[in-house]
Formats: structure tokens, sequence, C-alpha cells
């Protein structure tokens, strides 16, 4: 069983701020991992994934995640908040195998302020 | 972007009544899926497929119904539609079944609502 949890529905920054979004998983086997983001009307894009290659990893718009094993996290960060980051973003793990099932968390809206 | 076109966009249906949502695809992926959004949910697996004809159920499958009878269609039915079936829809797509290997992309949903 694989299920991915986002601490905070809701995160508010300043423009200019950093940005954490928590990501914690649960997967039986060692898991992909991955960012989406959710833009208002519009489907999710992909932000970044882990694949067990570089713990850290780079994805669009500034943004990076860390996997860390030992904590079963996957927190997505950017050192500095645009206005054109606000959106939701989600969190999701897929446990590998065929049929690509990926479990999504609930969502982080991100709100930032100027 | 990936060619991925829902319709309608929006719907407005009465309890009861059946309703069917399209999703077509122009990139000849092979996987296509059906999620449904709903606040404090994220998204939910409804069905995939994983080639024409082939089929299976997600974990929100009850009440829904599939059909993938060319590779660019992918069709999901409400036989008879309900209030907790209000929601957003999306469809996505992948080339292969592997997440390490292509990801999902996602079309623009379709918003339903029944009254």
């Amino acid at each position: 069983a694989q299920s991915v949890t986002q601490l905070g529905s809701h995160v508010s920054v300043s423009e200019g701020a950093l940005v954490l979004l928590r990501c914690n998983y649960s997967s039986s086997v060692p898991p992909y991992l991955f960012w989406y983001v959710q833009y208002p009307n519009q489907g999710l894009q992909l932000l970044l994934k882990y694949t067990s290659a570089a713990t850290l990893v780079k994805g669009i718009n500034g943004f990076e995640a860390e996997f860390k094993k030992s904590e079963t996290s996957f927190h997505l960060t950017k050192p500095s908040a645009h206005m054109s980051d606000a959106a939701e973003y989600f969190c999701a793990v897929s446990s590998g195998g065929s049929n690509y099932k990926l479990t999504f968390g609930k969502g982080t809206l991100l709100t930032v302020n100027p | 972007d990936a060619g991925i076109t829902q319709s309608p966009r929006h719907k407005v249906t009465e309890t009861g009544t059946p309703v069917t949502l399209r999703c077509h695809q122009t990139e000849n992926h092979r996987y296509m899926y059906w999620y449904r959004q709903d606040p404090g949910h994220g998204l939910r697996l409804i069905h995939y497929s994983y080639g024409v004809k082939d089929t299976d159920k997600g974990e929100v499958s009850d009440g829904y119904s599939v059909s993938r009878s060319k590779t660019e269609d992918f069709l999901l039915t409400l036989e008879s539609a309900t209030s907790s079936q209000t929601s957003v829809y999306f469809c996505a797509i992948s080339e292969t079944g592997v997440p390490g290997n292509s990801p999902l992309h996602f079309g623009n949903g379709t918003r339903l609502t029944v009254t």
C-alpha cells in the first residue's frame, strides 16, 4: 500500500521568501515521487520527479525537492517566492510496477503576498 | 502541452440521468486515466486503460464505467448520476505504465454538477 500526507492545506508566504511545502509518504517498496502544480481552472503539470537517481531533484520554475528515505519525506522548496508561484501543489507517490497508479496527497494551496 | 481534449468542459445534469465524459488525445499514448478531484481529497483514480479495450478499476470506481474502442478516445460514463458525483474530472495520459519513464499529462478537466 502507498499513501501521501501533505502537511498544511494552505501555506502563505511573502514575495521573495522561502517556499517550503511538506510531503511525507508511505510505500512498501522504493517509491517514485512526484510534485505537480495546478493553476486555477487548469489540469496538473509535473514540477519534478524522483526515480531513485540523485536524492536532490531540480524541477521547473526554480523548485527543487529532496528525497530523505530515513524521514520518508519529499519536501518541495524554492528559495524565493514569486507571485506567479501562487497555485495548488500536489505530492504523489507510486510504488512502481506497471500500470502506473499514482496516489496523490490532498494538496497544499500556496498564497504569495506582495 | 500534451494534446489532450476533454469534453464537455462544464456540464450540469439531474440526478438519475446518464452522463458521458470524453477524453481525446493526439499523442498516441497507450495509457489513459480518469481521476476525480474534490476539495480535501486531492485526486483519486476512477478507472484506467492500458490499451484498446483493456481497462481496470481504480480506487473509486463504483458508479462509473469506461470504454476505450480507439487509442485516442477514453470515455467515462456515469450510468445514473448522483449528487456525490459532483466533481471535477480529469483525464490523464502516459506513454508507458512505468512512472520513472514517462510522466502523466493532464487535460484541463470537466466540471460536472449533479442537481
